[in-house]
């Protein structure tokens, strides 16, 4: 069975600096993982997957995460927060043969001013 | 591409009243998801239909929901009775294929039970 874990339901930076959000994972069979971004009254829309290519995954919007297997761990970074970078951010495991995605309970990364 | 489109956006009823729920997913995707966010227990998959045809139903919570795809452009979630623990905003999502395709997920209905 696969589980996520978030570490920091809500993460707050500056504007202009780095943004980190932690996803690990646990998953018996190699995973794909997901970074998904949801703003206030919207939907989730995929920011980056990683799918057994390259462990250095860049999505849109200036994201990037890096798979990293021996820590089972694919943290979220920006160089430079935006403000509008302001959101709630989830990652999710999936396995190849399987629909199911689980889903972390979601960060919320405040940037300040 | 319009993406997934959710009817209504927002609803608001009143404890033992029927709510329908409506999702177009995606040209030539072949399956669709039904999940439910709520504060407590974040997301959960309700509902999975992969050509149409419900595989994965054990998310439902209880008989008074029910989900149907009559075909492959619409899908539907009923609660009859709803009651106010219903509460929640209800996504809809499809993808194109199984397994580690990316979902797409619709804008969401926003439901209020009174």
């Amino acid at each position: 069975a696969q589980s996520v874990t978030q570490l920091g339901s809500h993460v707050s930076v500056s504007e202009g600096a780095l943004v980190l959000l932690r996803c690990n994972y646990s998953s018996s069979v190699p995973p794909y993982l997901f970074w998904y971004v949801q703003y206030p009254n919207q939907g989730l829309q995929l920011l980056l997957k990683y799918t057994s290519a390259a462990t250095l995954v860049k999505g849109i919007n200036g994201f990037e995460a890096e798979f990293k297997k021996s820590e089972t761990s694919f943290h979220l970074t920006k160089p430079s927060a935006h403000m509008s970078d302001a959101a709630e951010y989830f990652c999710a495991v999936t396995t190849s043969g399987t629909y199911k995605y689980i889903f972390g309970t979601g960060t919320r990364l405040k940037v300040l001013a | 591409d319009a993406g997934v489109i959710q009817s209504p956006r927002h609803e608001v009823t009143e404890m033992g009243q029927e709510v329908t729920l409506r999702c177009k997913p995606i040209s030539g995707h072949n399956s669709l998801f039904w999940y439910r966010q709520t504060m407590m227990r974040g997301l959960e998959l309700l509902i999975y239909f992969n050509n149409n045809v419900p595989i994965d139903d054990s998310g439902m919570p209880e008989d008074r929901f029910s989900a149907k795809m009559p075909n492959a452009s619409f899908s539907t979630l009923k609660i009859q009775p709803s009651e106010p623990r219903d509460s929640a905003v209800y996504f809809c999502a499809s993808s194109p294929g199984t397994g580690r395709e990316t979902q797409y997920f619709g804008p969401g209905t926003r439901l209020l039970v009174l």
